[in-house]
């Protein structure tokens, strides 16, 4: 374990539900990431939350909805999704210390997201 | 956003044989770069980064080297093993302003080690 940890592992959700991905991290980071991962596209940044500021991919749809309560919990709000959107979400925590520089990544075991 | 380039996307290698995997970027104020390991079913991780003011990296078995000039960067596996065989990433960041969480992914490189 890497110290983030995602739930859950599986969903299985139709295009009418509304369901929530979780991540926790517990390696004292200040900043949390999600990503997404399919098949025929690389890893795509979706939103970041530091301390400070939130950046969100603008090519993101509005159907998906971040929500971070504090530096340690990051949310992933899903409604009304399509069949396009099933993928591999992974959620990552770094120590940031400038926006400028670039950290290491910590990734979660993802929560594999399948739309009928 | 940052235009990146990975190549070969494939790669099969013999056990002890090298290893070598070329990733392009575009923006020349990027000044970080890291490569990602992702093993099937697993989580990505990261195996060795480089920052823009050294020119090549080792940790035992892997390398990183970086040409700045040429806007690309390469990661090198020496005497590989078939727990090697994994799909690998890079990822540099941009450098231009705000760039919080700005890590642009290359689309990876899938190698497989046969024993």
């Amino acid at each position: 374990e890497t110290g983030v940890t995602q739930t859950p592992r599986h969903l299985v959700m139709g295009m009418t539900n509304k369901k929530s991905l979780k991540c926790e991290q517990h390696l004292g980071h200040n900043a949390m990431y999600w990503y997404k991962q399919s098949a025929k596209k690389p890893l795509e940044l979706m939103f970041v939350y530091s301390l400070e500021e939130r950046v969100e991919n603008n090519s993101v749809p509005s159907r998906f909805s971040p929500e971070c309560p504090n530096s340690s919990h990051l949310f992933l709000h899903l409604h009304t999704l399509q069949p396009e959107d099933s993928a591999l979400y992974l959620c990552a925590s770094s120590q940031m210390i400038q926006a400028t520089a670039g950290e290491k990544l910590f990734f979660g075991s993802g929560t594999q997201l399948s739309v009928l | 956003g940052e235009n990146v380039e990975q190549h070969p996307s494939t790669l099969s290698v013999q056990e002890g044989d090298s290893a070598v995997i070329k990733c392009t970027y575009s923006d020349s104020a990027s000044n970080y770069f890291p490569w990602y390991k992702q093993e099937l079913g697993k989580r990505p991780q990261l195996i060795i980064d480089i920052r823009s003011n050294v020119g090549e990296k080792k940790d035992q078995r892997i390398a990183v080297t970086l040409n700045k000039t040429a806007k690309h960067f390469s990661l090198h596996i020496t005497e590989t093993q078939p727990e090697d065989s994994a799909v690998y990433f890079c990822a540099p960041k941009g450098g231009r302003g705000s760039t919080l969480g700005r890590l642009y992914f290359g689309r990876g490189t899938q190698l497989t080690v046969w024993p």
